[in-house]
């Protein structure tokens, strides 16, 4: 199993510019996850989906949005890219009956 | 709402002696999980150490063991025999059985020395 996939690994984005990073876990999980990790500093969650169609604003949903139109995949989307956004970026997904969250390789991302 | 707190922004030790990480959190829930993750500089995120709040037993895997003292809301890390390969930022995470999140500590970065 490939378990949880982002792409790309790394952007550079121009400020004002959009871009949407994607997220797909094939382990069937029902939640998913987006985190940002500004260096140094530990993950703060952005949003999550606790199912295909439902989702929902974590602490710093700013400036971003997301979509859940099936089970497997869960994009972000950046509109309108500043500075502040210039950090890592992990999804993570995890099953209705355990706690624990797996986490993708992360995105890099680079807004100047 | 939730908090997490790692007070030890950084630690190192020597190869094949023991360290602990500090974790405290703040919770009002009874049943919680609490996770140990490990972030090598390869920035994968890979889970340690869990412990559920209902058991007593700490959790071991191998060279990792936890004290989970629920009175005093703490979960602490031990790693004995540590290796090269421990180097890495450590989180503590806190999550409960009623909701759908995690939330992390800052971080500890853990530098294990030849």
């Amino acid at each position: 199993n490939a378990g949880v996939t982002q792409t790309p690994k790394f952007r550079i984005l121009k400020i004002g510019q959009s871009m949407t990073l994607q997220c797909t876990q094939d382990m069937n999980h029902n939640y998913m996850y987006w985190y940002r990790q500004d260096p140094g500093m530990g993950l703060k969650l952005i949003y999550y989906s606790v199912g295909a169609g439902i989702t929902d604003k974590g602490e710093v949903p700013n400036g971003y949005n997301v979509s859940r139109s099936t089970t497997e995949d869960f994009p972000l989307r950046l509109e309108l890219a500043a500075p502040s956004q210039t950090s890592v970026y992990f999804c993570a997904s995890r099953s209705q009956d355990s706690y624990e969250q797996y986490f993708g390789p992360g995105t890099r991302l680079t807004v100047t | 709402a939730q908090t997490v707190t790692q007070s030890q922004p950084e630690m190192s030790v020597q190869e094949a002696e023991t360290v602990t990480l500090s974790c405290t959190y703040d919770t009002s829930e009874n049943n919680y999980y609490l996770f140990w993750y490990k972030q090598p500089p390869s920035r994968q995120m890979i889970l340690v150490i869990r412990q559920e709040a209902y058991k007593q037993q700490n959790a071991t895997e191998n060279r990792f063991s936890v004290n989970f003292q629920k009175a005093a809301k703490s979960f602490s890390l031990k790693i004995s025999d540590s290796q090269l390969g421990d180097t890495a930022m450590y989180f503590c995470a806190f999550g409960e059985t009623s909701g759908s999140r995690l939330t992390f500590g800052e971080g500890t970065q853990l530098t294990v020395n030849p």
